[in-house]
């Protein structure tokens, strides 16, 4: 099972808005409604920012939002703060209780 | 509160075997599934498999089968991860997760253990 993948980097200015995409294929990101989406600063370990494609887990700012249309899922971050420069990363559900990561995409707020 | 403490930082040779740990409180360990991730220096995230300590059910992924062995004690509400043979090649931060059974995303990690090997 390959990587999903994910743009290498995006960036945007303060209070600009981004997307970052994670596309797959119908075995994965297209065959369920499982992605989830993980934030991870230098040194840190990940944190969960979006579950199940687009929910929003308690705590995290309504500024993340997740979509999916077809074998491609998005992590759109509105108001683009500097705290939230980190890297992000996709996963999806493959069956039989397993998952696979995406590549990773750096955000860099300019 | 949920926590997952791992075990420190580890320097292994070649060809040495290794078990790290990760300790769950704050929640009934038996019913959620602990994860391992991998991240090797400077790459991104890997998922191993996942292992259930209420009947130390395990899935492996593809890559990791017959590489490392995950393992629980109920008892002290330790998860476990273990190598028989390390290889260069296995330097990395490793974290552990917790998983709802049922669900497919982790929303609590340990804060990682670095595996350094090297001859």
């Amino acid at each position: 099972q390959s990587a999903l993948t994910q743009p290498a980097s995006v960036s945007g200015s303060p209070g600009q808005s981004i997307t970052i995409s994670c596309t797959g294929t119908s075995s994965d990101v297209g065959g369920y409604n499982f992605v989830s989406w993980y934030q991870q600063h230098p040194d840190k370990a990940p944190k969960l920012m979006i579950f199940d494609v687009s929910n929003r887990p308690s705590g995290v700012s309504n500024r993340f939002s997740g979509s999916k249309s077809g074998n491609t899922a998005s992590l759109t971050i509105s108001g683009l703060q500097a705290e939230d420069e980190a890297d992000y990363y996709c996963t999806s559900y493959i069956g039989n209780s397993a998952q696979v990561f995406g590549t990773g995409t750096k955000v860099t707020v300019l | 509160e949920v926590q997952l403490v791992q075990s420190g930082a580890e320097v292994k040779k070649p060809g040495e075997s290794l078990k790290i740990s990760c300790k769950g409180s704050g929640y009934s360990f038996t019913k959620y599934w602990i994860g391992w991730v991998r991240q090797m220096p400077g790459k991104g995230l890997e998922w191993m498999g996942i292992i259930y300590p209420g009947n130390s059910d395990s899935k492996y992924s593809p890559s990791f089968q017959g590489q490392v062995t995950f393992s629980a004690d109920k008892s002290i509400t330790t998860a476990y991860l273990q190598w028989n043979s390390l290889k260069a090649s296995d330097t990395a931060m490793y974290y552990c997760a917790r998983k709802g059974d049922g669900n497919n995303w982790f929303d609590s990690w340990g804060q990682g253990t670095l595996v350094t090997v090297s001859s």
